[in-house]
């Protein structure tokens, strides 16, 4: 089956310490996005890839940090640098570098990031 | 930037009941998503559409890029409908989409 996995499903973390997200996908989708929900709030963009090697900064990338070196992964580091880590993430990709907003994103089960 | 706004943000209905909800942007754009967010977290693109009707089942939805307006409607609700829809159309730039607030939808039965 074809589709977006991200592992845990829930996390938690130490004030002060870095943790990864993962994400990946085998639907062989150029782009790769992540992005944060906060209760009650509507979805925001860190960080956006359109092809492999390359990423750009979204909304909210201070304190985050992404890496794309295989087409199917996109793993999203928070650093200790982000004041309030705690929050849903959401990994979704989808087809076609370039104009990549404009394609139909598929989005993955998303992790829940916990800072005690 | 483009604003979005969605309508209403609460609807509650009852089973078998027409669901209608609305959104509106301010800068023409030539896409719009409707996404759909069950209770766990879970987010699934219902559609995407450019122009005119799309229909998936019970879901319907329309554009008109003209008076920059989108709406979804729901036939027969059930209420595993209840969720949270959002719209998001991207930005001029291509660079990100913002998204709307969301509706959040209650079907009892």
């Amino acid at each position: 089956d074809g589709g977006i996995t991200q592992s845990p499903k829930y996390l938690f973390r130490k004030e002060g310490q870095n943790v990864t997200l993962s994400c990946e996908q085998n639907l062989n989708h150029d782009a790769m996005y992540w992005y944060r929900q906060d209760p009650g709030q509507g979805l925001r963009l860190i960080y956006y890839s359109q092809i492999v090697n390359d990423f750009q900064k979204g909304d909210i990338a201070e304190g985050y940090s992404v890496s794309r070196e295989k087409k199917e992964s996109f793993p999203l580091t928070v650093t200790s640098a982000q004041k309030n880590p705690t929050a849903f993430y959401l990994c979704a990709s989808s087809m076609g570098s370039g104009r990549a907003f404009y394609n139909e994103q598929f989005f993955g089960p998303g992790t829940r990031l916990t800072v005690l | 930037k483009n604003e979005v706004e969605q309508s209403p943000q609460n609807l509650t209905a009852q089973e078998g009941e027409f669901i209608t909800i609305n959104c509106s942007y301010s800068v023409g754009i030539s896409a719009l998503h409707w996404l759909q967010q069950h209770p766990g977290g879970g987010i699934v693109s219902l559609f995407m559409l450019s122009s005119g009707k799309k229909k998936h089942g019970r879901l319907i939805a329309t554009i008109n890029i003209q008076e920059k307006h989108s709406s979804l409607h729901i036939t027969a609700s059930h209420p595993r409908d209840s969720a949270v829809y959002i719209c998001a159309v991207p930005e001029t730039s291509g660079s990100r989409l913002t998204f709307g607030e969301g509706t959040q939808l209650t079907v009892n039965p």
